[in-house]
């Protein structure tokens, strides 16, 4: 199993959707929690960064974290066709120099005009 | 402009040639970090750096080789030992904010073994 679980999609809505993207861990020593936004052929871009449990928003995006479920989601409120991409969940467990993070696969997001 | 930079943008490698993948960042961040994107798996990581003359193997560091001579530069070399180069080769470098590590990427190196 691995640490951390995101469905790969695609996930395909209209303009205008509301959108849910969800990650599932195991390890409950996860502290830290961020989502990326990476364009085809692109580097990853950090969208938000949230710290233990609750929420965190951001334009039209919220992230939430919910560590008794062991579940992180990012929602994408009035979506745009310039919001399609790959969204990444990525986590670490502490705030040493290590700096390790742990990557979920991706889910690709279409926004359909 | 601060970021991070990676050269060259695409590269091909013959069997048996090593390639080496350059990571530039003027971000003034002491740790540097390399991964290896596939399809339908994520990011993984290869080699990691929190200072200067310092590294890490990570999770997939077989067939790969770093150096970290300067801040500024983290470059990797793939090597004939690695059976499966191709892939998308990211590199990432960060300072602590808010308590973790958030890591901010360069543009990628797409590696295809001809």
């Amino acid at each position: 199993q691995k640490e951390v679980e995101q469905d790969p999609g695609p996930l395909s809505v209209p303009e205008g959707a509301i959108v849910s993207l969800n990650c599932t861990y195991s390890n409950s020593a996860f502290q830290y929690f961020m989502w990326y936004r990476q364009y085809s052929r692109k580097g990853p871009e950090l969208l938000m960064y949230t710290y233990s449990s609750g929420n965190k928003e951001d334009g039209r995006f919220t992230a939430q974290v919910d560590k008794s479920s062991k579940y992180i989601s990012l929602f994408i409120r009035d979506s745009q066709p310039s919001d399609s991409a790959t969204y990444l969940c990525a986590m670490s467990a502490r705030s040493s120099n290590t700096g390790k993070l742990i990557f979920g696969q991706g889910t690709t997001l279409q926004v359909k005009p | 402009d601060g970021g991070i930079t990676q050269s060259p943008k695409y590269l091909f490698r013959k069997e048996g040639q090593n390639v080496t993948l350059s990571c530039e960042q003027n971000l003034n961040h002491d740790a540097m970090y390399w991964y290896r994107q596939d399809p339908g798996q994520g990011l993984r990581l290869i080699y990691y750096s929190q200072i200067v003359n310092d590294f890490q193997k990570g999770d997939i560091a077989e067939g790969y080789s770093v150096s970290r001579e300067k801040k500024e530069s983290f470059p990797l070399t793939v090597t004939s030992a690695q059976k499966n180069p191709t892939a998308f080769y990211l590199c990432a470098s960060s300072i602590p904010a808010g308590g973790a590590d958030t890591q901010y990427f360069g543009p990628g190196t797409r590696l295809t073994v001809l």
